[in-house]
């Protein structure tokens, strides 16, 4: 199966500008998760969709928000961009059901706000 | 709320050391519990997984027991090797359909020849 793929790989933005990120989920994964990474703050989560449904939210102000599709497939919009906003982004699918399941990651999109 | 603490990094060992990297987690029930590496410009990758008491996980080398009396889910290495050097982090998720993941800070492990 493949793996979590994440589009594009790096972007550059200028402040004030908006971003869209996208992620594909492996095969049959009905749950995506976005995170961002910096140095300072680590792996820090900001939101779980599934089934086009956002479930879980993290403590990020409204300009980043998401979005899911009906075949699973997620996108991360943040707008007004601000420097802070520079970090890599992650996405994670799981098999979602009974039982617990491990995430998976996809490689990241690293953005840099100028 | 659930939570997951881990020691504080950066680690740096000589090839062939004991590794142990410390984690301990705050949650409600049972939760299954996680290990997670990261090597450079990469994304997360599974390292183990435990998800009931006193269960062990182990992968690569790297094992960790799931200790309901001490909530905790301890990561070692008995000979770490250079290409063990990376960016660990240990997480849990609750039992209940749908509970999200909780990751800790992440330990930074470089390994000297």
């Amino acid at each position: 199966k493949a793996g979590v793929t994440q589009t594009p790989r790096y972007l550059i933005k200028t402040r004030g500008q908006q971003v869209t990120l996208s992620c594909s989920p492996i095969s049959g994964h009905r749950s995506v998760s976005w995170y961002q990474q910096t140095p300072g703050q680590g792996l820090q989560f900001l939101f779980e969709y599934f089934s086009e449904t956002q479930r879980n939210k993290g403590n990020f102000p409204g300009r980043f928000s998401g979005r899911q599709f009906s075949n699973s497939r997620s996108e991360m919009n943040v707008s007004t961009l601000e420097l802070g906003d520079s970090a890599l982004y992650l996405c994670a699918s799981s098999l979602d059901g009974q039982g617990v399941h491990e995430q998976y990651f996809g490689p990241g999109t690293r953005l840099t706000v100028t | 709320g659930d939570s997951v603490t881990q020691m504080e990094g950066p680690v740096t060992l000589s090839e062939e050391a004991f590794l142990t990297i410390n984690c301990t987690y705050t949650a409600t029930g049972y939760p299954s519990l996680f290990w997670y590496v990261q090597y450079p410009g990469e994304g997360l990758q599974l390292l183990l997984k435990a998800t009931k008491a006193d269960d062990k996980g182990s992968n690569k080398g790297f094992e960790a027991t799931y200790r309901k009396e001490t909530t905790s889910f301890h990561l070692e290495k008995g000979s770490v090797q250079v290409s063990d050097s990376a960016v660990y982090f240990c997480a849990l998720r609750g039992l209940n359909t749908g509970n999200q993941f909780y990751f800790g800070t992440g330990t930074s492990l470089t390994v000297i020849p």
